[in-house]
């Protein structure tokens, strides 16, 4: 079965911790990309990666770090930095060069206290 | 920025009956659309896609209409099922990034009422 996996579904973590969500893919796909969704509102980009060893800021890459060392892995972390770290957390790959559809994992819930 | 707009955040259509979501974009020179479906708690899953040079494509119950001289794009979901419940997410594609990021409207949430 092809796809994208994110662990864990559930993540609870307190103030001042640094916390790192999973993303994994399948799919032989070039480009991923991480996204935040906070409720009532649509998907705002963090960071995202064309292509193994590169990745670039997206809109709001302020407190997230990120590394993409395998093709098929690109783990996410959330630093004490960030200021609202809570929300719903969405990992998607793409073909790349042409291929512009988008394939999303299941997300993370992340509960900051 | 660009954004991607929705008219209405919500929607309430009897099952059975046909629905519309609406879409309203910025950017004149985007050249790629796509429908999104997002269940409660769930990652957003594919609809149905359009390229800028195309007016309308049509999927299993579903089609999708780009006027680009009005920047409006739409979906229309024919004979709701309570499955359709969810909401829908439109995205854009800007030309000439150099890469393929989207950029997503807010949503219409779609509910059916048996």
């Amino acid at each position: 079965d092809g796809g994208i996996t994110q662990s864990p579904k559930y993540l609870f973590r307190k103030e001042g911790q640094n916390v790192t969500l999973s993303c994994e893919q399948n799919l032989n796909h070039d480009a991923m990309y991480w996204y935040r969704q906070d409720p009532g509102q649509g998907l705002r980009l963090i960071y995202y990666s064309q292509i193994v060893n590169d990745f670039q800021k997206g809109d709001i890459a302020e407190g997230y770090s990120v590394s993409r060392e395998k093709k098929e892995s690109f783990p996410l972390t959330v630093t004490s930095a960030q200021k609202n770290p809570t929300a719903f957390y969405l990992c998607a790959s793409s073909r790349g060069t042409g291929g512009f559809e988008q394939y999303f994992g299941p997300g993370t819930r992340l509960t900051v206290t | 920025g660009e954004s991607v707009g929705l008219h209405l955040p919500t929607l309430s259509v009897q099952e059975g009956d046909n629905s519309i979501i609406n879409c309203a974009y910025s950017n004149s020179a985007s050249d790629y659309f796509i429908w999104y479906k997002q269940e409660s708690g769930k990652g957003p899953q594919f609809i149905i896609d359009i390229r800028s040079n195309m007016d309308k494509r049509q999927g299993q119950r579903v089609t999708v209409l780009l006027n680009k001289t009005v920047k409006h794009l739409s979906l229309q979901i024919a004979a709701t099922q309570p499955g359709d419940s969810a909401v829908y997410f439109c995205a854009e594609k800007p030309p000439n990034f150099g890469n393929e990021k989207l950029t997503f409207g807010t949503g219409t949430r779609l509910t059916i009422i048996p």
